[in-house]
């Protein structure tokens, strides 16, 4: 079983919709919890990042964890064409182990 | 705002040649990072520097690999007799350090250098 498990996707949606994109991992000592959004021949950028259990919210965008079943969500609210992009999530303990990344196409 | 910012964006090389690839960090970020992505991956960790001292390497890393960070500032990473399989996005990335009690630093990342091996 692999570290971080993350379902390439891709996902398509219409423009407005609600995005979930999820992750599982396999180890406990993961505390920290981030996502990134990867545009096509770009860098990873950090969108958000929680530390142990619970929900956190910017903007559209929420960041959810349960420890407890080793889940990571992200959710996107009233999502835009720009929101189309490979999103990657990236637990951590001393270093980040970076799932496969979702692809996302938001579709106008 | 400066970010990460890495030179060459894309280098196309015969197999068998080295190559060289420099890596500036956000300027008050003292943790410099490596990192390989392939297509259809997450970016995998190579090798990481707190200032001039080279603090873990990946297994990934093979001895064809060496990466150094002389001033603490800007870091280059060389590939000796390059490979087919070297052929990659090979990503910067820098954060500060963790705070004393260990909170998370989040690491910036560059654009990358694109690897193609002919």
């Amino acid at each position: 079983q692999k570290e971080v498990e993350q379902d390439p996707g891709p996902l398509s949606v219409p423009e407005g919709a609600i995005v979930s994109l999820n992750c599982t991992y396999s180890n406990s000592a993961f505390q920290y919890f981030m996502w990134y959004r990867q545009y096509s021949r770009k860098g990873p950028e950090l969108l958000m990042y929680t530390y142990s259990s619970g929900n956190k919210e910017d903007g559209r965008f929420t960041a959810q964890v349960d420890k407890s079943s080793k889940y990571i969500s992200l959710f996107i609210r009233d999502s835009q064409p720009s929101d189309s992009a490979t999103y990657l999530c990236a637990p951590r303990d001393d270093k980040i182990i970076f799932g496969k990344g979702t692809r996302l196409h938001i579709l106008p | 705002d400066t970010g990460v910012s890495q030179d060459p964006r894309h280098k196309i090389t015969k197999r068998g040649q080295n190559v060289t690839f420099r890596c500036d960090p956000i300027s008050e970020h003292n943790r410099l990072y490596w990192y390989r992505q392939t297509l259809g991956q997450g970016p995998e960790f190579l090798t990481y520097f707190q200032n001039e001292a080279q603090l873990e390497k990946s297994r990934l890393l093979s001895d064809r690999f060496s990466a150094e960070r002389p001033k603490g500032s800007f870091s280059t990473l060389e590939i000796q007799r390059t490979e087919q399989g070297d052929s990659a996005m090979y990503l910067c990335a820098s954060s500060a350090s963790p705070g004393q009690d260990d909170s998370n630093q989040p690491q910036h990342f560059g654009d990358g250098t694109r690897l193609s091996i002919l």
